[in-house]
């Protein structure tokens, strides 16, 4: 079985620019969610969807969003980057029964902003 | 909001046994307790999950006392390959904006030495 695949694995973007990150979860899973790492705030959870809907939000602005599609691969978008954007983008998927159930990671999306 | 609190590093000898405890006073009456661990450029990988007394797999064990107000993860004889991050993962329950919050401890760097 597959496991969660992240798109690109780098990604090098300008102040002001916005960019898209893909994520394709395990075959079956109904569940991606997003999580922002730095060395300073450590792993931050973004947003869960579930069957093409937001189901849960952390604390992060506007200019992050997502989304979900039919076939359960997700984007996120970062819009009007800023230097502070700089992070490992990792998304999960899970079946999505229970929100803490058990996540399957993928190797994340590594965004500097320059 | 749940907050989580984990030593920031641990050292530890080949073929000790190694127990992590994370500190999480507000966790949600329903919610579990599940810990995570990671390599660098990786995502994190499930170890062991929990919502109360003792669960033991094959790579762990997880304590967690009747308040739940921590859990304590334990990797016994540790090896040079268990150098990695160990995050504990709680959720905080739903916010007043009606969304389920999960948040990653700080992660505890474990350095095991030959």
């Amino acid at each position: 079985k597959a496991g969660v695949t992240q798109t690109p694995r780098y990604l090098i973007k300008t102040r002001g620019q916005q960019v898209t990150l893909s994520c394709s979860p395990i075959s079956g899973h109904r569940s991606v969610s997003w999580y922002q790492q730095t060395p300073g705030q450590g792993l931050q959870f973004l947003f869960e969807y579930f069957s093409e809907t937001q189901r849960n939000k952390g604390n992060f602005p506007g200019r992050f969003s997502g989304r979900q599609f039919s076939n359960s691969r997700s984007e996120m978008n970062v819009s009007t980057l800023e230097l502070g954007d700089s992070a490992l983008y990792l998304c999960a998927s899970s079946a999505g029964v229970i929100v803490n159930e058990k996540l399957f990671f993928g190797s994340g999306t590594q965004l500097s902003v320059l | 909001l749940a907050k989580t609190t984990q030593p920031i590093s641990m050292d530890s000898y080949e073929g000790q046994e190694v127990n992590i405890t994370c500190s999480h006073n507000n966790i949600a009456t329903n919610d579990y307790i599940t810990w995570y661990q990671q390599f660098p450029s990786q995502g994190p990988r499930f170890i062991i999950q929990g919502y109360k007394t003792k669960v033991t797999n094959e790579v762990a064990s997880l304590f967690i006392p009747a308040d739940r107000k921590s859990s304590t993860l334990s990797l016994p004889r540790v090896s040079l390959s268990d150098t990695a991050v160990y995050y504990c993962l709680v959720g905080d329950g739903y916010s007043g904006a009606g969304s389920y919050q999960l948040t990653f401890g700080k992660g505890t760097k474990l350095s095991v030495i030959p």
